[in-house]
């Protein structure tokens, strides 16, 4: 079966870094996708990435290894704003997004 | 701001009501989705509509009835829910169904009793 982990539940500072991880195992690969849902809200596009390497987009940063199934969403000075839900999905072979079931991204002051 | 509007924001339905959830979107996208997120849970794409044509139906029960009268605008018709219906649901869309990314409504909260 098709199946993206991510965990439940990470705690971080203000000011600091966290890194929230995403592994994958799907039929196939076309790329992969970050999400950030504040409570109550919409899901809202954060990276793409479909090559191997580091995507970097202000203070966000996205990661990609293929050969590893594996990917990792960089949040660099963390304001309390960016406590949020954050969704790691695939598009398999077939086109078909696969998502997780989100890490909740708490921020303490 | 988004571009996907969804009414209503809430919704409390007892099992044998008949409601409708509305989308609508302002972006010009040709493919419109509806997925259900229920708590600590991925999300679970429903269906999936492509020009107008409904190209996915992911063996959703026929309690829940899609509609797209054009490419702006999606209903889910709901009837004879289940309390294990209760959970949020998104509207998305995008540019084509093979076009990335997604964009999606902040969703109805559902909560059938």
């Amino acid at each position: 079966g098709q199946n993206i982990d991510q965990p439940t539940e990470m705690t971080a500072t203000e000011g600091a870094i966290v890194q929230i991880n995403c592994t994958y195992q799907t039929s196939g690969f076309n790329g992969l996708f970050w999400y950030q849902q504040h409570a109550g809200e919409a899901p809202t596009f954060l990276s793409y990435n479909v090559l191997d390497g580091l995507e970097e987009k202000g203070r966000f940063s996205s990661f990609l290894s293929r050969s590893k199934g594996y990917s990792y969403l960089l949040l660099k000075e963390l304001q309390m704003k960016d406590s949020a839900s954050y969704l790691c999905a695939v598009r398999d072979s077939n086109y078909q997004l696969i998502w997780g079931a989100g890490t909740k991204l708490i921020i303490k002051p | 701001e988004t571009g996907v509007t969804q009414t209503p924001r809430h919704l409390v339905m007892g099992m044998t009501n008949k409601k409708s959830l509305k989308c609508e979107q302002h972006l010009g996208h040709n493919a419109m989705y509806w997925y259900k997120q229920s708590a600590k849970k991925p999300l679970e794409l429903m269906f999936v509509y492509n020009f107008k044509e409904q190209t996915e139906n992911n063996s959703v029960p026929s309690r829940f009835s899609p509609e797209c009268p054009n490419s702006s605008h999606l209903f889910l018709h709901l009837h004879t829910l289940q309390p294990e219906d209760s959970a949020l649901y998104l509207c998305a869309s995008s540019q084509g169904q093979e076009s990335p990314p997604l964009h999606f409504g902040n969703g109805t909260r559902l909560t059938v009793t």
